[in-house]
């Protein structure tokens, strides 16, 4: 009984350095979604995906990258990071769409810390 | 863009009081859905409600949709330290699949 698990959990990074965050649901969600939280702020959609194959910006997309290759994983690239990029991210999953969007089932979130 | 606006951001309370959360917005949602953050968790969802003027109930959490789905209440009955956490709102607009969250409302319940 999973649900979404990120990893990793933790993570510091020195300005230029590049890293991919993993994110893996059980539940079989065609909706999969990356988000950063930031103090004042509230969650943002980074970007998100509709299927397996695909993907779509979000609110704040530049600086990342993502893949969904297989339907239960999406995965968030930083290529260059940057510390306005010191963020909690979180992947979240759901099925649905407008009065049939039951909500989202959320990763324990990915602490970056850009030095 | 839109917005969702949440009233009040912060709130500390003792043990057995009551309080309101307002989620306002000037759009419209096909629905919207509360959460309650806890730290270094993500949310998690307390419930969904789709119709203008629904009231759902979750034990001593009540949940309003106002009529014409701008808006919605969170009220909460004899708080308790339990409760203590980030409540966000999130509506979703038209078809889409996305949702735009509110900035949350930090609750603090005193013991």
């Amino acid at each position: 009984n999973a649900g979404v698990t990120q990893t990793p959990k933790f993570r510091v990074l020195k300005t230029g350095q590049s890293m991919t965050l993993l994110c893996a649901q059980d539940m079989n969600h065609e909706y999969m979604y990356w988000y950063r939280q930031d103090p004042g702020m509230g969650l943002r959609l980074i970007h998100y995906s509709v299927g397996e194959g695909t993907t779509a910006k979000g609110e704040v997309p530049d600086g990342y990258n993502v893949s969904r290759l297989k339907k239960q994983n999406f995965l968030l690239g930083l290529e260059s990071a940057a510390p306005s990029q010191t963020s909690v991210y979180f992947c979240a999953s759901s099925r649905g769409s407008g009065i049939f969007n039951y909500g989202y089932t959320f990763g324990s979130g990915t602490r970056l810390t850009v030095v | 863009t839109q917005l969702l606006e949440q009233s009040p951001q912060f709130l500390s309370i003792q043990e057995g009081e009551n309080l309101t959360v307002y989620c306002n917005s000037s759009s419209v949602f096909s629905s919207l859905q509360w959460y309650r953050q806890e730290p270094g968790e993500g949310p998690v969802l307390l419930v969904t409600v789709v119709t203008g003027g629904e009231v759902k109930k979750l034990k001593r959490l009540t949940f309003q949709f106002g009529d014409a789905r701008k808006d919605s209440s969170l009220h909460i009955t004899a708080a308790q330290p339990g409760d203590t956490g980030l409540y966000l709102c999130a509506g979703a607009i038209g078809a889409t699949n996305k949702l735009i969250f509110g900035t949350g409302t930090l609750l603090a319940v005193q013991p």
